[in-house]
């Protein structure tokens, strides 16, 4: 089955700076990685997602890029705030059913 | 905003009790999906719902585990017989199309003494 690293595990940054996380994965045949946030006691929000067709997205702040042939995909924060402190998870899924998860960045962002 | 809702937050249960963990989907969403999350561990997929049936399930989702939609609006995850390593965070998760957005819960933390 499918198989998704994510780096780093932990993560600070200064407000204002960037953040970048990284997640490989190992099937070809994945065609759809979502990207979630999840803050303490609350379950994992979506914040930005990309499909195998597209090369880079963004949305504001966020942005995610998708290498294919890497087999690599990225999360992608400018101008960090305070707010964006969470722990961050990436995904792949190659049936729309079933994700398969990294095991997640916590990102500080110190004030 | 419309969100998944799951019951109880938190429930503990002795080892061999059966559990039944709640969620109510968004709406008008059609597909219905249970995760779980041992501390410190990667989100793991249990099962996928559709039309009324299991369309995808782990190698976690065993014979302990069972699934239904009861009525029009709650899905629901059957522990039989729980297990200390069944302790974990369980998450609802649903989506309007099987290729797009699952949108999560807060979660139910089972502990399992």
């Amino acid at each position: 089955g499918e198989n998704v690293e994510q780096h780093p595990s932990t993560l600070s940054v200064q407000e204002g700076d960037s953040a970048v996380i990284k997640c490989t994965y190992s099937d070809s045949a994945s065609n759809y990685f979502p990207w979630y946030k999840q803050e303490l006691g609350k379950g994992p929000q979506l914040i930005i997602d990309i499909r195998s067709n597209v090369g880079e997205k963004k949305d504001q702040r966020i942005a995610v890029t998708l290498n294919k042939t890497a087999k690599h995909f990225s999360l992608h924060i400018t101008e960090t705030q305070p707010e964006d402190s969470a722990v961050y998870f990436c995904a792949a899924s190659y049936t729309g059913n079933q994700f398969y998860f990294g095991t997640g960045t916590s990102l500080t962002v110190i004030p | 905003e419309p969100e998944v809702t799951q019951t109880p937050s938190h429930q503990v249960t002795q080892m061999g009790q059966e559990v039944i963990l709640r969620c109510v989907p968004i709406s008008n969403h059609l597909y219905f999906y249970w995760y779980r999350q041992i501390l410190g561990q990667k989100v793991e997929f249990l099962v996928s719902f559709y039309n009324n049936e299991i369309s995808e399930k782990s190698e976690i989702f065993d014979d302990q585990f069972s699934v239904e939609r009861p009525d029009g609006s709650n899905f629901t995850l059957k522990i039989r017989s729980t297990k200390l390593e069944d302790s974990a965070m369980y998450f609802c998760a649903s989506s309007d199309s099987g290729r797009n957005e699952q949108y999560f819960g807060p979660g139910t933390r089972l502990t399992v003494t």
